[in-house]
C-alpha cells in the first residue's frame, strides 16, 4: 500500500497563476483533509471531506477550492495564487473522521513569487 | 476561543534521559487526545491516542497522561535516543468531531 500520495512534491508559481494539488489514498478511507503548515503556525485545516460527495470549509478556506473526485482522490485548487499561499500543503485521510487516526501524505512545497 | 499550547522552545536532552513534552488546552473539552511525530520535510505520523476516561497510556518507550482537570496532557519518552529527535504535535478532539486541531508542536533534540 502506498498510503497517501501527493503530487507535485514541489511547485513554483507566479502571482495570479492557478494550479491543482492532487491527493490520493489507497486505504479505503472515508474522510480526507487538506492542511497548510507555515513556520510558527502549525497545521491549519483548509478543507475537509467527511465522506465521498461532501466537502466542508476548515479554518483557512479563502483562496482555495476542493473537489472530492471519488473515494480515493481529493484535490485542492488555487485559482489565483498569492504570495501568502506560499506554504507546505499536506493531505491526510482517516477511516471515519472523528476518533480515527489521520494518515498524512509527504507534502507539497509551494512557492508563490 | 479554543487554544492549544505546546512549548515553542526546543527541548534539548541527553541520550538516555526521559523527555517530557507538555500540551495544554483551553476552552476545550476533548473526548480524546492524539500525539503525532513529525520529522523535517515529512508529514506527521500518529503515535498514541488517549481517551478522557484514561489517565495513562503506554506504548514501548512512550507514555501519555491526560488530566482533564488541569486540561493538560504530558508525553514522555523514556531512555531517549538521538533517533527520537523530531517535532511532536498534540491534537485534542471533541467526540464525534470531524474537525481536527493540532498544536504547533514542540521540537525535541536528543544529544548523543
Amino acid at each position: 500500500n502506498a498510503g497517501v500520495t501527493q503530487t507535485p512534491k514541489f511547485q513554483v508559481l507566479k502571482t495570479g497563476q492557478s494550479m491543482t494539488l492532487q491527493c490520493a489514498q489507497d486505504m479505503n478511507h472515508n474522510s480526507m483533509y487538506w492542511y497548510r503548515q507555515d513556520p510558527g503556525m502549525g497545521l491549519r485545516l483548509i478543507y475537509y471531506s467527511a465522506s465521498e460527495g461532501t466537502t466542508d470549509k476548515g479554518e483557512v478556506p479563502n483562496g482555495y477550492n476542493v473537489s472530492r473526485l471519488n473515494k480515493r482522490e481529493f484535490s485542492l485548487r488555487l485559482e489565483s495564487a498569492a504570495p501568502s499561499q506560499t506554504s507546505v500543503y499536506f493531505c491526510a485521510s482517516s477511516g471515519r473522521g472523528g476518533e480515527e487516526t489521520q494518515y498524512f501524505g509527504p507534502g507539497t512545497r509551494l512557492l508563490v513569487l | 476561543s479554543q487554544k492549544i499550547e505546546q512549548n515553542s522552545e526546543a527541548l534539548n536532552i541527553q541520550e538516555g534521559k526521559t523527555a517530557t513534552l507538555t500540551c495544554n488546552y483551553t476552552n476545550y473539552s476533548p473526548a480524546y487526545l492524539q500525539w503525532y511525530r513529525q520529522d523535517p520535510g515529512r508529514g506527521p505520523v500518529f503515535l498514541l491516542l488517549i481517551r478522557e476516561n484514561e489517565k495513562e497510556k503506554r506504548k514501548e518507550r512512550l507514555k501519555v497522561t491526560f488530566d482533564t482537570t488541569l486540561k493538560q496532557s504530558l508525553f514522555h519518552i523514556t531512555a531517549s535516543q538521538p533517533a527520537d529527535s523530531a517535532t511532536y504535535l498534540c491534537a485534542p478532539r471533541s467526540g464525534g468531531s470531524y474537525i481536527p486541531t493540532f498544536g504547533r508542536g514542540t521540537s525535541l533534540i536528543v544529544h548523543p
